[in-house]
């Protein structure tokens, strides 16, 4: 039972141009929502968050917004540069869950590529 | 400010062998969470501790795992009698868990293979 999807598992897109990461999720109590960068053989790396009292939140580059009423998400990242090639992954965290552990429930994530 | 540290980064075990991966968090951090993510796969959750304290092992296989993070020194993912299955990539975070931040921050991993 996926909680956390990213339909598409991989995207192409020229440089400069717009990159469109997409994420759907099933359980409404997720309430907060997070972006992750990885480069093979390294650790995830945070890119950006929302809080779902918000709908959109940018940083530089990046913008992620957020439809709670169809339960999906998206992360803008424009320009696109050949630096951004790498996987990004899509993540949940629930305020409440058990003890109140904030753990984090991943997408499978979607590997971009960047073609300069 | 160094930011999580793993290791070892790579470690192979023969099939009944035990596995120990160790995790510093980032300075300042007291919450330890500890991911597994198989090929192909995104991250599974697995433990979340604070200092001496396990919160929530509920991603945690019953059976042959452990994990624990002491008063003085690293976070420790212990694999007892380890199986080919067991094969994967064990990222550790941590976080300061204040009311305004719930970013969880990476280390490098772990890359167990077990022969």
């Amino acid at each position: 039972d996926q909680q956390v999807k990213q339909n598409s598992p991989s995207l192409s897109v020229q440089e400069g141009r717009i990159s469109i990461l997409n994420c759907d999720y099933t359980n409404s109590m997720f309430d907060y929502f997070l972006w992750y960068k990885k480069y093979p053989a390294e650790g995830p790396t945070f890119l950006i968050s929302i809080s779902s009292i918000k709908d959109k939140n940018e940083d530089g580059r990046f913008t992620v917004f957020l439809n709670k009423s169809a339960k999906h998400l998206s992360l803008h990242i424009v320009p696109s540069q050949p630096g951004d090639s790498a996987v990004y992954f899509c993540a949940a965290s629930q305020k409440y869950s058990g003890a109140g552990s904030y753990q984090l429930t991943f997408g499978k994530g979607t590997k971009l590529s960047v073609i300069p | 400010n160094a930011g999580v540290m793993q290791n070892p980064r790579h470690l192979v075990r023969r099939r009944g062998q035990e596995a120990r991966l160790r995790c510093s968090p980032m300075k300042g951090h007291s919450h330890v969470y500890w991911y597994r993510q198989l090929p192909e796969e995104g991250l599974k959750f697995m433990v979340y501790l604070q200092k001496e304290n396990i919160i929530d092992e509920s991603g945690m296989p019953k059976e042959r795992f452990s994990a624990e993070f002491p008063k003085e020194g690293p976070s420790i993912l212990r694999i007892q009698q380890v199986v080919r299955g067991d094969s994967a990539a064990y990222f550790c975070a941590s976080s300061p868990r204040t009311d305004s931040s719930y970013e969880q921050y990476f280390g490098p991993g772990t890359r167990l293979t077990v022969t």
